[in-house]
């Protein structure tokens, strides 16, 4: 069975410190993983996809295949980086995506 | 181009009653899949459309069904509600075959 485990439901830091949202999966097989966010009042909507290796918003995640992590990281983060961050998974093949729980991210200044 | 849309925004009904959901697809997007997001939780799949047919079930009881149209828009339906059904049911749309999904403003379902 496909399973995402956010660690952390909470998470806070100061504006211009380091962050990292830790994510591990477990699949059997070769997954598609994602970060969605959540701002206040706003949708849920796709921050970054493992596949694309790109970095959006100044946040990066590295998919580590043998420790099946997915871990959001940000340098320095920011205060309008504070949000509820999903991360997700999702089969080869189709379009199902299994989310973990969320990491809500306060980012203080 | 038109983003995901789910009417209503909210809604209160009664347990044993039943209630339709509806969402409009983002333009161009021919797949359809319905979340259930209880409070402090991630969205949970329910189902997926795709020309009009189911393609995909999470572990949802039949009462949980939908509809999709030829417009792509769709509809979840759900019969007998219990309490347990209050939440936030998400759509999101995608084009075939492409995992990245569009997710619409949600409708809060509360069960009383």
């Amino acid at each position: 069975a496909q399973r995402v485990t956010q660690p952390e439901k909470l998470l806070s830091v100061f504006k211009g410190a380091p962050v990292e949202l830790k994510c591990n999966y477990s699949y059997s097989g070769s997954p598609e993983l994602f970060w969605y966010v959540q701002y206040s009042r706003q949708r849920l909507q796709l921050l970054l996809r493992h596949i694309s290796r790109e970095s959006i918003k100044g946040f990066t995640a590295d998919l580590n295949k043998g420790e099946t992590s997915f871990h959001l990281k940000k340098p320095f983060a920011q205060e309008e980086d504070s949000a509820m961050y999903y991360c997700a998974l999702n089969p080869p093949v189709g379009s199902r995506l299994t989310f973990g729980e969320g990491t809500q991210l306060t980012v203080n200044p | 181009e038109t983003g995901v849309t789910q009417s209503p925004t909210h809604l209160i009904k009664t347990r044993g009653q039943q209630v339709t959901l509806r969402c409009s697809s983002q333009s161009g997007h021919n797949t359809v899949s319905w979340y259930q997001q209880a409070l402090g939780q991630g969205p949970q799949f329910i189902f997926q459309y795709y020309r009009e047919e189911e393609n995909g079930r999470g572990n949802f009881p039949p009462r949980f069904s939908g509809l999709q149209f030829p417009n792509y828009s769709s509809e979840l339906n759900v019969n007998a509600l219990e309490l347990d059904d209050s939440a936030l049911y998400l759509c999101a749309s995608s084009a075939r075959g492409r995992a990245e999904a569009f997710f619409g403003q949600g409708t809060r379902l509360t069960v009383v």
